[in-house]
């Protein structure tokens, strides 16, 4: 079975700083995608950055990248020049190509920026 | 705009009382999900559905059942409730295999009294 697990249960950045949500997951598969998903205190889950599993190229999206290490098993979320509007809940996720399209989420990282 | 909508915003019920989550989606996606979330626990999937009047277990489906009569539509059924089921319920859906091309809604906080 694989699992997803995020050992940050809450960090704090300030405004226009960088900071780096940690996430590591488990799995005999290799064919997957992993996912960083956001969900602001409207709760509204938003999805922030997909990697597939194949790519070694690390996903980015505006102020987010990622950092895959495949080996390791390691998928790392760094935000860069933060801003308020990032406070919210992160969340990792796996999901399995060959089991369609269930997603696995981790524990989640409660992030504040403070002005 | 394209939107997975629930029923609920805040739910509060009686234990022992049946009681019905529901979930519509306009995008007609194939797949739809029932997750729960509680702190410190993630998110985690009670069932899904790839079709309408099919149904898979996720992996926590006890005391839940669920109900895909219409493609739009994905109801999640608690047939007693108790007082651990008190939690935050979310729904999404996704077209196809997904690939995490998931649409939350907005969540229903459910208290068991």
């Amino acid at each position: 079975a694989q699992t997803v697990t995020q050992s940050q249960p809450e960090m704090s950045v300030q405004e226009a700083e960088t900071v780096t949500l940690s996430c590591t997951y488990d799995t005999s598969e290799n064919n997957y995608y992993l996912f960083w998903y956001k969900q602001p205190p409207s709760r509204q889950m938003i999805l922030v950055i997909r990697q597939e599993a194949y790519k070694q190229q690390n996903a980015t999206e505006n102020r987010f990248s990622v950092n895959f290490q495949k080996a390791a098993k390691s998928f790392s979320l760094k935000i860069s020049d933060s801003q308020l509007g990032d406070t919210a809940m992160y969340f990792c996720a796996f999901m399995n190509r060959n089991q369609g399209g269930k997603l696995i989420f981790g524990q989640g990282t409660e992030l504040s920026v403070k002005p | 705009d394209v939107k997975v909508t629930q029923s609920s915003r805040y739910l509060v019920k009686r234990t022992g009382e049946k009681v019905f989550l529901e979930c519509v989606q306009d995008m007609d996606h194939e797949n739809m999900f029932w997750y729960r979330q509680d702190p410190g626990l993630g998110l985690r999937l009670i069932y899904f559905s790839y079709d309408v009047k099919m149904k898979e277990k996720g992996d926590i489906p006890e005391g839940y059942s669920v109900s895909r009569e219409k493609k739009e539509r994905f109801s999640l059924i608690l047939e007693s409730a108790s007082t651990n089921q008190t939690s935050m319920y979310l729904c999404a859906s996704s077209p196809g295999q997904g690939m995490g091309g998931y649409t939350f809604g907005s969540g229903t906080r459910l208290t068991v009294v």
